[in-house]
């Protein structure tokens, strides 16, 4: 079974400094990976995906992520962070032949600061 | 137009009571599911559909049961409800069957609380 692994349940940056919110990934075969985003009382809304194409994958609002098989890493980086970046962001995992079953992290709730 | 409704936005209800949350959407996609996000804020999907027909049907009590009338649209009616059951529930669809790459589109949720 695959899972995803996020460290650091809350992260907080200055408004303009880099955000990295990390997610590590564990799979038997190889793997689709997600970031989700989900603003206070919405529904999740998907920020990129890996999709074993290209490893450096760019989003919506400025974010990328970055597939490291060595590493099991799918980490999401934006350079300058905004005050409307303030939301939940989950990482999630599928596999080809699991039904398009995502399997959710914890979520790391991103707070920014002026 | 909104892709992925639900409703209602709010439920609140007693301990044993049933009740159920609709869910529609209008992308034309094949697939619809059911996930549940607990008071931390943890996603686990309970059940996906594809074409009326049940794909994904995680470890749930069978007080919960799914309904499909059609490919646009996706029922849980859950029975004899508990004081575990309070969550928030989303409904997401994505375009194809199996598609382990596709984006999955979430409604706004409800957030069930039983009491």
């Amino acid at each position: 079974a695959q899972s995803v692994t996020q460290l650091g349940s809350h992260v907080s940056v200055s408004e303009g400094a880099l955000v990295l919110l990390r997610c590590n990934y564990s799979s038997s075969v190889p793997p689709y990976l997600f970031w989700y985003v989900q603003y206070p009382n919405q529904g999740l809304q998907l920020l990129l995906k890996y999709t074993s194409a290209a490893t450096l994958v760019k989003g919506i609002n400025g974010f990328e992520a970055e597939f490291k098989k060595s590493e099991t890493s799918f980490h999401l980086t934006k350079p300058s962070a905004h005050m409307s970046d303030a939301a939940e962001y989950f990482c999630a995992v599928s596999v080809t032949g699991g039904g398009n079953k995502l399997t959710f992290g914890t979520g790391t709730q991103l707070k920014v600061e002026l | 137009d909104t892709a992925v409704s639900q409703t209602p936005k709010y439920l609140v209800t007693q301990m044993g009571n049933d009740k159920s949350i609709k869910c529609e959407q209008n992308l034309g996609h094949d697939t619809m599911y059911w996930y549940k996000q607990d008071s931390k804020k943890f996603l686990k999907i309970m059940f996906s559909y594809n074409n009326k027909e049940l794909i994904i049907n995680e470890t749930v009590p069978n007080r919960f049961s799914p309904k499909s009338p059609d490919k646009a649209h996706l029922n849980l009616h859950i029975n004899s409800l508990e004081l575990g059951d309070s969550a928030v529930y989303f409904c997401a669809s994505s375009p194809i069957a199996g598609g382990s790459t596709d984006t999955q589109y979430f409604g706004p949720g409800t957030r069930l609380t039983v009491l």
